[in-house]
């Protein structure tokens, strides 16, 4: 069974870092793409980019460019969503999703001083 | 940038049928697009429904089919369930892969 399971919730104050994790089981991880995707309070859904575990190959969406890095580690089949600072903007629902369609079930991200 | 649209909202019937769609201001929705669906309910992470084009998954119900409709990317919902109330996001792929969402389809069953 495909499963994706997402870090826990967090709280941080502005300016400071993060890094969420997105462990995919049950298929070879490296064979598919890994997207996140981020829904603030009350919005749609917004793609953040993607990443193809395989080679790090990184397609980031022009809005969230220079704002977050994706990374993965193959070796424990992990994807990674971090931010350097943070700003209460940030607080939102980041989801990762596989290739196909498989989700995550969400972390919880409050920024707030 | 492109810029993906759905229906802010539609109602359909019980037992009704229904099309959402899903448009790109660069032109038609092509297979090249590789269109999802995706259903989310209050409080629930959002959920595949759809995959290029129309391809479904195994918790996919029937009454669901994805298509290529008048330059659009389509989903139809034919025999509305209640528990079909939901909102609907239709995902696109550009060039490089990058993906952009629809601002979503409030579905009321009604």
């Amino acid at each position: 069974e495909v499963q994706l399971v997402q870090s826990g919730a967090e709280v941080k104050k502005p300016g400071e870092s993060l890094k969420i994790s997105c462990k995919g089981s049950g298929y070879d991880f490296t064979n598919y793409w890994i997207g996140w995707v981020r829904q603030m309070p009350g919005k749609g859904l917004e793609w953040m980019g993607l990443i193809y575990p395989g080679d790090s190959d990184t397609r980031y969406s022009p809005s969230f460019q220079g704002q977050v890095t994706l990374s993965a580690d193959k070796s424990i089949n992990t994807a990674y969503l971090q931010w350097s600072s943070l700003r209460a903007s940030d607080s939102a629902i980041y989801y990762c999703v596989r290739g196909g369609g498989h989700w995550g079930q969400g972390t919880l991200v409050t920024v707030s001083s | 940038q492109a810029v993906v649209t759905q229906e802010p909202s539609l109602t359909v019937s019980p037992g009704g049928t229904v099309t959402l769609t899903c448009g790109s201001s660069t032109g038609a929705v092509t297979s090249t697009h590789y269109p999802y669906w995706f259903q989310q309910k209050p409080g629930q992470a959002p959920r595949t429904l759809i995959y290029d084009t129309n391809n479904k998954h195994s918790w996919t119900p029937a009454r669901f089919s994805g298509s290529l409709l008048g330059g659009k990317a389509a989903l139809t919902l034919s025999g509305a369930q209640p528990e079909d109330e939901a909102e609907y996001y239709c995902l696109l792929f550009y060039s490089g892969l990058r993906g952009l969402f629809g601002g979503g389809t409030k579905l009321t069953v009604l």
